[in-house]
């Protein structure tokens, strides 16, 4: 079955970088776009963007344009997402998702905590 | 980028009670609108697409409609298990758009 494994949480400190990872499995890797959703603690949702596996093409939220990078590893069927110049806003939890119709597919998410 | 208002903020009704939550989109999504539930600690799980579409393995209680701009998710008869946070969202424009949540409580 259709599965998106999320690395772990990371505690990193302010304006420093961090690189989060997505690996798919159970489908072809490159056949789907790969989205990325921000959430703050008690917040609704955010879209920062999308990477398209098999182009390498990607869609930005303006804002996150100069704060994320998304980028795949077709290889190995992996999405990375790096977040950078971190401060305590860009605390939260991120998710990647595949969001087809009609069948949705989320990560478990990504703890990130942004503290010094 | 397009908006979408959701209402109410929160809300808490009896088991058995029909509940409906509503998103008003700022501009015409046609039907490119979702439905999403999130329990504590858990990723959203698409419960509507297409505005009124039942996702796979969601129970029927759950119903999706539309009146021009405003979407509604409705839940006939309310369960325990309902208890969570649902949230809309827009997938016809980029940035995809998502309401600010609708936190459900069982009275």
């Amino acid at each position: 079955q259709v599965k998106l494994l999320q690395s772990g949480a990371a505690l990193v400190k302010p304006g420093d970088s961090v690189k989060m990872s997505c690996k798919a499995s159970g489908y072809t890797f490159t056949d789907y776009i790969i989205h990325w959703v921000k959430q703050s603690h008690g917040k609704s949702l955010e879209w920062i963007g999308y990477i398209n596996p098999y182009s390498g093409g990607t869609n930005y939220n303006e804002k996150f344009k100069n704060k994320a990078t998304l980028t795949v590893d077709k290889s190995s069927s992996t999405a990375y997402m790096d977040f950078s110049r971190l401060t305590s806003e860009d605390s939260a939890i991120y998710y990647c998702a595949r969001l087809t119709t009609p069948f949705a597919f989320w990560g478990q998410g990504t703890l990130v905590t942004v503290s010094s | 980028d397009i908006q979408m208002t959701q209402s109410p903020s929160s809300m808490s009704a009896s088991l058995g009670d029909r509940v409906t939550i509503t998103c008003r989109a700022s501009q015409d999504i046609g039907n490119y609108l979702s439905w999403f539930q999130q329990k504590p600690g858990k990723s959203p799980r698409r419960m509507i697409y297409g505005a009124t579409n039942l996702a796979a393995g969601v129970p029927s209680r759950f119903s999706g409609s539309r009146s021009g701009s405003e979407y509604f998710l409705t839940i006939s008869s309310l369960e325990s298990e309902d208890m969570a946070i649902y949230y809309c969202l827009q997938s016809i424009q980029y940035p995809l758009t998502f309401g600010s949540g609708t936190k459900l409580e069982i009275k």
